[in-house]
């Protein structure tokens, strides 16, 4: 089941740079899109989400951009600080009013101080 | 901030036995959910918990798991025969509404199986 794809399995940024992450899924009827963080021995951590009719939705430092033509999201975070270093996973619904997701494989982003 | 609490953090089992896995939500959530991340895989859905009934569930809940909450707090899974491929992080999930409310994730259990 590849239904929601990240296709880094690791990034490595400076500090104060930006992280950008990215994610493509395949079925298009999903409406509904989150990207969660996850420290080693914790669960995930929701980060921000975002409805399929919007292309854009910013919390802080973190922005998560949606391009339905393409299948993609991506997840900008600016700066980058050596906290954000963690396991972050997108996941995607079929409906916002589901808590049934569907996860990515994860990408390990690393800050670097 | 509330949180959802699991127990234990880790369990292990020898195969064939019955485990039990607890979790408190947070008090004034009303949809429940446990999923698993098998070790180097993907976090799976494996079944949704609203107003006392099985809303819904995956392939892999099958006849062996079952779900359980006894009390107005506790939220269980069992695995009635377990098996070697049960081993896997298991974590439980809440929320309080249903539209557009992202889950929140318990740290999970550790189940061994050997």
């Amino acid at each position: 089941d590849q239904q929601v794809k990240q296709n880094s399995p690791s990034l490595s940024v400076q500090e104060g740079r930006i992280s950008i992450l990215n994610c493509d899924y395949t079925n298009s009827m999903f409406d509904y899109f989150l990207w969660y963080k996850k420290y080693p021995a914790e669960g995930p951590t929701f980060l921000i989400s975002i409805s399929s009719i919007k292309d854009k939705n910013e919390d802080g430092r973190f922005t998560v951009f949606l391009n339905k033509s393409a299948k993609h999201l991506s997840l900008h975070i600016v700066p980058s600080q050596p906290g954000d270093s963690a396991v972050y996973f997108c996941a995607a619904s079929l409906s916002s009013n589901t808590g049934k997701l569907i996860f990515g494989q994860g990408t390990t982003l690393q800050v670097k101080p | 901030e509330p949180e959802v609490t699991q127990t234990p953090s880790h369990q292990v089992t020898q195969m064939g036995q019955e485990v039990i896995l607890r979790c408190v939500p947070i008090s004034n959530h009303l949809y429940f959910y446990w999923y698993r991340q098998i070790l180097g895989q993907k976090v799976e859905f494996l079944v949704s918990f609203y107003n006392n009934e099985i809303s819904e569930k995956s392939e892999i809940f099958d006849d062996q798991f079952s779900v359980e909450r006894p009390d107005g707090s506790n939220f269980t899974l069992k695995i009635r025969s377990t098996k070697l491929e049960d081993s896997a992080m298991y974590f439980c999930a809440s929320i309080r509404e249903i539209y557009n409310s992202p889950l929140h994730f318990g740290n999970g259990t550790r189940l061994t199986v050997t």
